[in-house]
């Protein structure tokens, strides 16, 4: 079964610094990987979708690597803000009807 | 894209009573996912709803305690029957894009039970 990993599980930060965040998977067999914000009590926000052929997706301030041989997703975010303060979920996806979450680290950006 | 709405955003309801989440996507779709998240937990599926069929619940979900209606292809309901204060949670809908499989989520349900 897929196991996906998040760490670290929190972080602070102060304002402006660049960041990563790493998630990790057991079985490389995967569709796509998706990277969500959640903030508190909330729904979550899809940031950013890599396809299992893709190697990265860029939005913003944000990009996003995929390297499927060792298992391995990261979040980069630039230059970070205040409003970027939430937890950050990644997804993997080995099939229709089959999304593995991890547990999520959660970011603390500070003025 | 898909953009979903639920009702209600949130409630406070005593315990042994019952409670009706409505869902409501923007598109047509084919399944709906009805998801609980535990305080400080990730995701976990309850079951996948398909329009003119019963719902297929994971492991650990009943029929009987989380019963789901999908009447059409752009709306379903969950809901939480006979709660206890172990079913507080926020509980999120959501659907998958037919093209590129992005997963789309609702704004969520959050469930306090006393």
């Amino acid at each position: 079964k897929q196991e996906v990993t998040q760490i670290p599980a929190a972080l602070s930060v102060p304002e402006g610094e660049n960041l990563v965040l790493n998630c990790s998977f057991t079985d490389s067999a995967i569709y796509n990987l998706q990277w969500f914000r959640q903030d508190p009590g909330k729904g979550l926000t899809s940031l950013l979708l890599i396809q299992s052929s893709q190697r990265e997706q860029t939005s913003g301030r944000l990009n996003a690597s995929l390297d499927k041989s060792s298992g391995r997703s990261t979040l980069y975010i630039a230059a970070s803000q205040p409003g970027d303060s939430a937890t950050y979920l990644c997804a993997v996806r080995t099939g229709a009807n089959n999304l593995f979450f991890g547990t999520g680290t959660r970011l603390t950006v500070i003025p | 894209s898909a953009v979903i709405s639920q009702k209600p955003s949130r409630d406070i309801c005593q315990r042994g009573t019952s409670l009706t989440i409505q869902c409501q996507v923007d598109s047509q779709v084919t399944m709906m996912f009805w998801y609980r998240q535990q305080p400080g937990q990730s995701l976990t599926l309850i079951a996948t709803a398909n329009q003119g069929s019963e719902a297929t619940y994971e492991s650990g979900f009943v029929i009987d305690k989380f019963p789901i209606s999908r009447p059409n292809l752009t709306f379903s309901t969950l809901t939480v029957s006979n709660m206890s204060p172990e079913d507080s949670s926020i509980y999120l809908c959501s659907v998958e894009g037919t093209a590129t499989y992005e997963q789309y989520f609702g704004p969520g349900t959050r469930l306090t039970v006393t």
